[in-house]
């Protein structure tokens, strides 16, 4: 089915791993991002992707790497995790810029 | 930081009756989405509405956007319980056409 997958669904990390959320989308879009979204905080926008081997830097970015190797790849990066990362990330894709977003079912992650 | 901040908050309503939610934003857009997520789900588009636009439907959705007031809202018609979700604005602007959301209001529909 065409869309946006993340994996995993569910992660547990320890303070101090590093580990890389996947997003994936065969609908060849051009523009990707990531969210995370905490209660009473909407989503707040990561890091952000306008086509391979281009990224820039959200509002709240600090913690994470992205890279863009492929049109259909937009992996996250958690470089040390802290317990303030404990979330739920969503990716999302849109055709161009502007256009709607498809999102995907999310990753909840939990740092201890 | 948020660009778009919804009201009310929190929402409940009978079955068949409409709902109402505004968004307000801050700055200049290019356009204005909505979003719906239910419980513990991914966000699912709805509608987007272009600045130059004043008014747009879709089904028993009805979204208008005044950009002088710099406010959004979204009606939904004779609501059912399967509506019960979280709505959230989201705004298109600046050259790289990052999309911003709100906070999001919690519609509960009770049957």
């Amino acid at each position: 089915n065409a869309g946006v997958t993340q994996t995993p669904k569910f992660q547990v990390l320890k303070t101090g791993q590093s580990m890389t959320l996947q997003c994936a989308q065969d609908m060849n879009h051009e523009y990707m991002s990531w969210y995370r979204q905490d209660p009473g905080m909407g989503l707040r926008l990561i890091h952000y992707s306008v086509g391979a081997g281009i990224t820039d830097q959200g509002e709240v970015p600090n913690g994470y790497n992205v890279s863009r190797s492929t049109t259909e790849d937009f992996p996250l990066r958690l470089l040390s995790a802290a317990p303030s990362q404990t979330s739920v990330y969503f990716c999302a894709s849109s055709m161009t810029l502007g256009d709607g977003y498809t999102f995907g079912s999310g990753t909840r992650l939990t740092v201890v | 930081s948020q660009q778009g901040e919804e009201d009310p908050q929190a929402l409940s309503i009978q079955e068949g009756e409409n709902a109402t939610m505004n968004c307000s934003y801050k700055t200049s857009i290019n356009n204005l989405q909505w979003y719906r997520q239910n419980s513990g789900r991914g966000l699912v588009h709805l509608i987007l509405i272009r600045s130059n636009e004043r008014e747009k439907h879709s089904g028993r959705l009805r979204v208008t956007l005044d950009t002088s007031k710099k406010s959004s809202s979204l009606l939904i018609t004779a609501s059912r319980a399967a509506d019960t979700a979280s709505y959230f604005c989201a705004t298109v602007g600046g050259s790289n056409y990052k999309l911003t959301f709100g906070k999001g209001t919690l519609l509960t529909v009770n049957p």
